[in-house]
């Protein structure tokens, strides 16, 4: 079964800098697609980037980008001239794209971590 | 587009009652979803709906179940509510089940059991 660990339960960045929040994975497949959600306080979960993992380039939305490293099993989260709306809930999925199983189309989530931006 | 919506936002159960969330999409996907979400532990699927007319269980579906109603709707009851039942639940949907198509979620609906 795969999992999905977010090692920094609290981050915190000042307005316009730059952060960057860690996820790493654990998988035996070899095709797959990650994902960063955002969830604000109102609760309402919206997708922020995604990475398929066949695509070595750098997934990039804006101001989000990802740090992709495969073979590591790593996906990173960076965030650059950081907002106050960007103040969040973040959460880093994985989702299985082989044919056939029980995980297929099942997103996995990581604990989470909690963004605050300070003015 | 309404997108996904659920209904009630929140609700307060007794031990041992019961009651259904009720789940909509209008963006005329195939692939329908239910989520809870606990403290420190992200969200995890329940039941999931590939097509109209299939349903399939998840990592937590014990003490629920689901009905795909049509391609628009899908429900989830808890027969007799527990305190372990107590969390935030999400409806998803997406396109397909397969690729690398996003998944939309509802707002969401706060369950205490006490």
């Amino acid at each position: 079964a795969q999992t999905v660990t977010q090692s920094q339960p609290e981050m915190s960045v000042q307005e316009a800098e730059t952060v960057t929040l860690s996820c790493t994975y654990d998988t035996s497949e070899s095709d797959y697609y990650l994902f960063w959600y955002k969830q604000p306080p109102s609760r309402q979960m919206i997708l922020v980037i995604r990475q398929e993992a066949y695509k070595q380039q750098n997934a990039t939305e804006n101001r989000f980008s990802v740090n992709f490293q495969k073979a590591a099993k790593s996906f990173s989260l960076k965030i650059s001239d950081s907002q106050l709306g960007d103040a969040a809930m973040y959460f880093c999925a994985y989702r299985s794209a082989n044919a056939g199983g029980t995980s297929y189309g099942k997103l996995t989530f990581g604990q989470g971590t909690i963004l605050t931006v300070h003015p | 587009n309404a997108g996904v919506t659920q209904t009630p936002k929140f609700q307060v159960l007794k031990t041992g009652q019961s009651m259904t969330l009720q789940c909509a999409q209008d963006m005329n996907h195939n692939s329908m979803y239910w989520y809870r979400q606990d403290p420190g532990m992200g969200l995890r699927l329940i039941y999931y709906s590939a097509s109209e007319g299939t349903t399939d269980k998840g990592e937590v579906p014990n003490g629920y179940n689901v009905s795909r109603l049509n391609k628009r709707e899908f429900s989830l009851r808890l027969e007799s509510a527990a305190p372990s039942q107590t969390s935030v639940y999400f409806c998803a949907s997406s396109e397909q089940e397969r690729g690398p198509y996003e998944q939309y979620f509802g707002p969401g609906t706060r369950l205490t059991v006490t």
